[in-house]
């Protein structure tokens, strides 16, 4: 069975740093978009970012940019979300999804679902 | 961005009954619509890619149908394991948009 694993998640006061990791047990992880979609609290969805299969296309929700950077290591099976100067509406159980084979301007959606990482921004 | 608007919010109904959850899209979205369920403390899962085609494992009593601004998501007969949040997305443009998320519950 197909497996997505988030980690890195945690408590971080506003205006700090953390990254996400998420590992994926596929065997074709390289030809896959990747994508994080995060969920506040007892809310719902919101897309965040998308990564193609060798990192050279990337796509951005408004309220992260220049703040949020997507990125993979395909050697490693691995997808990265390094979240700069963190607010306190960023809290929210951050999930790491694969998407499709290709996806047309960036636009996607999404197959396969990790557990969820919970990113707490607090004072 | 595309607005995606949900009806209703919250739907209780008995097992063996049909359900239908409907989903507007604030623009035309050339059938690129979604469907995810979300069970209590899990993450999503897909259930019916491009309004109409049911992802392989989902169950064949789950359908979707749906055009130009207007989709719904259809549960022939509800079962006990069907209580979940439902949520439709939308992919033809960016942002990527979901719905606010339909809350089923067993009456």
């Amino acid at each position: 069975e197909v497996q997505l694993v988030e980690s890195g998640g945690g408590l971080v006061q506003p205006g700090g740093s953390l990254r996400l990791s998420c590992g994926d047990s596929a065997l074709s992880f390289s030809s896959y978009w990747m994508s994080w979609v995060r969920q506040p609290p007892g809310k719902g969805l919101e897309w965040v970012a998308n990564i193609n299969h060798d990192g050279s296309d990337k796509y951005y929700v408004d309220s992260v940019k220049g703040r949020f950077t997507i990125s993979r290591d395909n050697a490693k099976k691995s997808v990265y979300l390094q979240m700069n100067n963190l607010r306190v509406e960023d809290t929210a159980v951050y999930y790491c999804a694969r998407a499709l084979l290709y996806c047309s301007g960036g636009t996607c959606y999404f197959r396969s679902w990790g557990q969820g990482t919970l990113v707490t921004v607090s004072s | 961005d595309i607005q995606m608007t949900q009806s209703p919010s919250s739907l209780s109904a008995s097992v063996g009954d049909r359900v239908t959850i409907t989903c507007q899209a604030s623009q035309d979205i050339n059938k690129y619509l979604n469907w995810y369920q979300q069970k209590p403390g899990k993450a999503p899962k897909l259930l019916i890619y491009d309004t109409s085609n049911l992802e392989p494992g989902v169950p064949s009593r789950f359908s979707g149908s749906g055009s130009w601004t207007h989709f719904t998501l259809t549960i022939s007969s509800l079962q006990p394991e069907d209580i979940a949040v439902y949520y439709c997305q939308q992919y033809d443009n960016l942002p990527l948009t979901f719905g606010q998320g339909t809350r089923l519950e067993i009456k």
